[in-house]
């Protein structure tokens, strides 16, 4: 299995703020990655796949980059409704999931 | 809209069996590939399994496999996970997913908790 490693494990950062939160494989993944964002007592929801490719219906502050084993999901100008659980997803194999980031408002 | 709501959850005694099913809505259901992903309490996520758009090829990952089994009626737009010899380290919240191309998890249900427990 490919392993994702997800740091930080949390997170507290200002409104307003930019804030990134990043993901290495333990093998090269070709950018098959996607990121999901889980709010409190919510289903997990798409943010972002092939590391870089924005869903529907997903503001334009939320950018994903990176290449090879290394990847990063980039937020600008974090709002109140930002506050979650980011997770990370290879799918090069068989899917696996980063450990998760729970970022909270300072 | 697309739509995924699970159903079948529940409190499970071990080695015991339990189904769960998923109606999908606001999609062609037959024309996209279908997964089941577990999050333990407090924890990350899991991919469980993932079946064809035409319930040719199934999925499953190792501590699963041979215990679970997932299937479509494709005429119902329905997803199942029927999971079988269940043990405690399988309580969880199930969430049913739509699987692109067995790749990225595009949608998701609002998941059906299942605790395995004497």
């Amino acid at each position: 299995d490919i392993q994702m490693t997800q740091s930080p494990a949390s997170l507290s950062a200002s409104l307003g703020e930019t804030v990134t939160i990043e993901c290495r494989a333990s093998e090269d993944i070709y950018n098959g990655l996607a990121w999901y964002q889980q709010k409190p007592g919510k289903s997990p929801q798409l943010l972002i796949y092939n590391a870089n490719s924005l869903h529907t219906g997903v503001p334009s502050r939320f950018s994903g980059s990176g290449s090879g084993t290394q990847y990063s999901l980039k937020i600008n100008s974090l709002q109140s409704e930002d506050v979650a659980s980011y997770f990370c997803q290879q799918y090069y194999d068989y899917p696996t999931f980063g450990g998760g980031t729970k970022l909270e408002l300072k | 809209e697309v739509q995924l709501v699970e159903s079948g959850g529940g409190l499970v005694q071990p080695g015991r069996s339990m189904k769960l099913s998923c109606a999908a809505s606001g999609f062609t259901f037959n024309n996209y590939d279908m997964a089941w992903v577990c999050q333990a309490p407090k924890k990350g996520l899991e991919w469980v399994a993932t079946i064809s758009y035409d319930g040719s090829s199934t999925y499953y990952r190792d501590s699963v496999k041979g215990r679970f089994t997932i299937s479509r009626d494709n005429a119902k737009s329905t997803l199942y996970l029927q999971m079988d010899s269940l043990r405690s380290e399988d309580t969880a919240t199930y969430y049913c997913a739509r699987h692109m191309g067995i790749t990225y998890f595009d949608y998701w249900g609002q998941g059906v908790m299942v605790t395995v427990s004497s």
